[in-house]
């Protein structure tokens, strides 16, 4: 059974950078076949997907449109587990950040418990 | 505004029908499949229903989708107060990456 475990800060100040980490047991974050995926969720704006990294023979990363220049998502294979940076954030980054685990054509099954993060001084 | 089009409500008695629709393009519905995920207050995301018509194993036969052309549907039959949450639709575009509807909540009257 797939777990995803998460941590990290609740609380951001405005321009700095947030970060978060998704660690995984009963699968693997260099698996051939799975995918690694940050979404968010905010009463404004609905669920919005932010990227994703997984490993074919070598390491991808797809990231959305809207958090492109700011976002960075990395691969920890020492610990089994991934990772969110987002930059320069401000109150509109704040809302509820989930990691899931799954690629689109098998949809995100395993997800994590959430967590809040405010953005705020 | 969203990529992919949902209705924002939708209601209905206990045992009845209700579907959901998702309206997208041809750079993402048209194009690929649909995901159907669950959301209820204070619990992570649920795949309901996956490549436009497939149900994980332990979701209920009560749930089924559907695709046409550029856009998909989640019906849910026999209609119970538990259902009551936000269903999000999801697909993958070519030029946006991954992508959501805008959530549309489900109200059991």
């Amino acid at each position: 059974q797939v777990q995803l475990q998460q941590s990290g800060p609740g609380l951001v100040k405005p321009s700095q950078t947030l970060s978060l980490t998704c660690a995984i047991s009963g699968d693997s974050v260099s698996s051939n076949s799975g995918a690694w995926n940050w979404i968010r969720q905010s009463p404004s704006r609905g669920l919005e997907w932010l990227g994703r990294t997984y490993y074919r023979s070598k390491w991808y990363f797809d990231y959305g449109i809207s958090v492109k220049s700011r976002i960075s998502i990395n691969p920890d294979t020492s610990k089994n587990q991934f990772s969110l940076q987002l930059n320069s954030v401000t109150p509109e980054d704040t809302a509820v950040y989930y990691c899931a685990g799954g690629t689109h054509a098998s949809g995100l099954l395993r997800w994590g418990q959430g967590a809040l993060v405010t953005v705020s001084s | 505004q969203s990529v992919l089009t949902q209705p924002p409500s939708a209601s209905g008695t206990p045992g009845q029908s209700v579907t959901i629709s998702c309206s997208g393009s041809s750079s993402n519905i048209g194009s690929g499949t649909v995901n159907w995920y669950q959301l209820l207050p204070g619990t992570a995301p649920k795949l309901l229903i996956y490549g436009d018509n497939q149900r994980p194993s332990g979701v209920s036969d009560r749930f089924s989708g559907s695709k046409s052309g550029t856009s998909a549907s989640l019906a849910i039959s026999g209609l119970q107060s538990e259902d009551e949450a936000v269903y999000y639709c999801a697909a993958w575009d070519v030029n946006l990456k991954g992508v959501f509807g805008g959530g549309t909540e489900l109200t059991v009257l």
